[in-house]
């Protein structure tokens, strides 16, 4: 079965600090990957869309990297802000088989603290 | 509007109850998702439109699961019999093409079942 793991389950930081969040996945074949970031109450809004050929993508304060070898990704968000604070997601899409589903990971809540 | 909208926004039915869940997909996108959240979850997938025609319901978890975009814009979610295990939020997205898996989709703000 496909599946898109991440950790940590949840994350509390201080305004102002970095963090990174992680993502292991073994959907295949692989075609891109993404960061959504989901507030309370709203739909995923992507961050960043990654194919298996880049390494690392940049979105303001949001950086996500992606070892296509390893089936691993991070996003790394710096100087966080309070607004910060949402559920990211990690989403793997398979390469056109017809289907043109998102797997989703579970998400990382992070909260974010003055 | 410029995003994808869902309506309602909430609903509480009965156990046993029908419901339909309405999604306005961003005008011009050909292709429609449907997505079922649970609490503390990812989204999954249920079922996928390329304009009108159904291409893909393999997530639709019984045949109490309904969906329709019959004019290729506007779509339909419709569950029979609603059970508690149908308490969620579902998500609508649309794309603008479907020909390759690059497009990104752009994400309604859910209808949050809740099934008593």
């Amino acid at each position: 079965k496909n599946q898109v793991e991440q950790s940590p389950q949840s994350l509390i930081i201080l305004e102002g600090k970095n963090c990174t969040l992680q993502c292991n996945y073994t959907v295949s074949p692989f075609s891109n990957l993404r960061w959504y970031k989901q507030d309370t109450g709203r739909g995923p809004v992507s961050l960043t869309i990654m194919t298996f050929s880049e390494n690392t993508k940049s979105n303001g304060r949001y950086t996500a990297t992606l070892d296509a070898d390893t089936k691993q990704s991070s996003l790394h968000i710096t100087a966080s802000q309070l607004s910060d604070s949402a559920s990211y997601i990690c989403v793997v899409i398979m390469r056109d088989t017809g289907r043109r589903a998102l797997t989703f990971g579970s998400g990382t809540r992070l909260q974010v603290q003055p | 509007g410029a995003g994808v909208s869902q309506s309602p926004r909430y609903k509480v039915a009965k156990r046993g109850q029908d419901v339909a869940l309405r999604c306005d997909p961003i005008s011009g996108h050909v292709s429609l998702f449907w997505y079922q959240q649970a609490l503390g979850q990812g989204p999954e997938f249920l079922t996928y439109f390329q304009n009108e025609a159904q291409l893909d319901k393999s997530g639709l978890p019984s045949d109490r699961f309904f969906a329709e975009r019959p004019e290729g814009s506007v779509s339909t979610l419709k569950i029979q019999r609603t059970q508690q295990e149908d308490s969620a939020v579902y998500l609508c997205a649309s794309s603008l093409s479907g020909q390759t898996s690059y497009n990104e989709q752009f994400f309604g703000p859910g209808t949050r079942l809740t099934v008593l």
